[in-house]
């Protein structure tokens, strides 16, 4: 069983451009969200999606930041003009359903380094 | 979703069972606790969640108290590779908040 996974582990951009983050479930799960971690910070939740739908983004940037889960195809998160402050590690877990007791699994993550 | 309070470090002989604790006075009655741990920088592994009954697998029993504010978790023969940052958590499910966790170091 393949577990979440992430690509690409490692990202570098400069200033100014775009980056983008891309997340597979789990097989057999519906429902990803998205993580951010900063330099010896706890994880902070920014998004819940499910297929073509976005559930809670409450811990979402209001600018700049955007995520998507198609009906086909991995979840992306998208960091339009991304700053120094954007680098983090970003970590992507998804769930077969949204229920309360439903287990998130993470992946191994995705490292974006702004130069 | 309720706050919880773990103490920042921890340290265990290795061999030895390793018992961390969680205070959780705020929980509500739909809120479960979740453990996860996380290695070095790697993503958080799912360790065990419980709603109020006492919890086991594999890797780690959860004893929750019987008013819910606390719970424990034991890891009951700490290795060496048990050492990571260990978060409790308290949630309906959609959204996960990671608190500062327990840096546990097991020592040979």
């Amino acid at each position: 069983n393949a577990g979440v996974m992430q690509n690409p582990r490692h990202l570098v951009r400069r200033r100014g451009q775009e980056a983008r983050l891309r997340c597979s479930p789990m097989k057999g799960h519906s429902h990803v969200y998205w993580y951010r971690q900063l330099p010896e910070e706890g994880l902070k939740f920014m998004v819940y999606l499910q297929k073509e739908n976005i559930i809670d983004e409450s811990g979402m940037p209001k600018e700049r930041f955007s995520a998507e889960f198609p009906k086909e195809g991995p979840s992306i998160l998208r960091i339009q003009q991304v700053v120094r402050g954007d680098s983090a590690a970003y970590f992507c877990a998804s769930s077969p359903e949204g229920w309360a007791e439903e287990t998130q699994y993470f992946g191994p993550g995705t490292r974006l380094l702004v130069l | 979703d309720a706050k919880t309070t773990q103490p920042t470090s921890m340290d265990c002989a290795e061999g030895r069972a390793a018992n961390l604790p969680c205070n959780h006075s705020t929980i509500s009655g739909n809120e479960y606790v979740y453990w996860y741990r996380q290695i070095h920088s790697q993503g958080p592994q799912y360790i065990i969640h419980g709603l109020k009954n006492n919890e086991t697998n594999e890797m780690a029993s959860l004893i929750i108290t019987e008013d819910r504010k606390s719970s424990t978790l034991i890891l009951p023969h700490a290795t060496l590779r048990d050492t990571a940052v260990y978060y409790c958590i308290v949630s309906t499910g959609n959204m996960l908040t990671f608190g500062g966790g327990t840096r546990l170091m097991v020592k040979p």
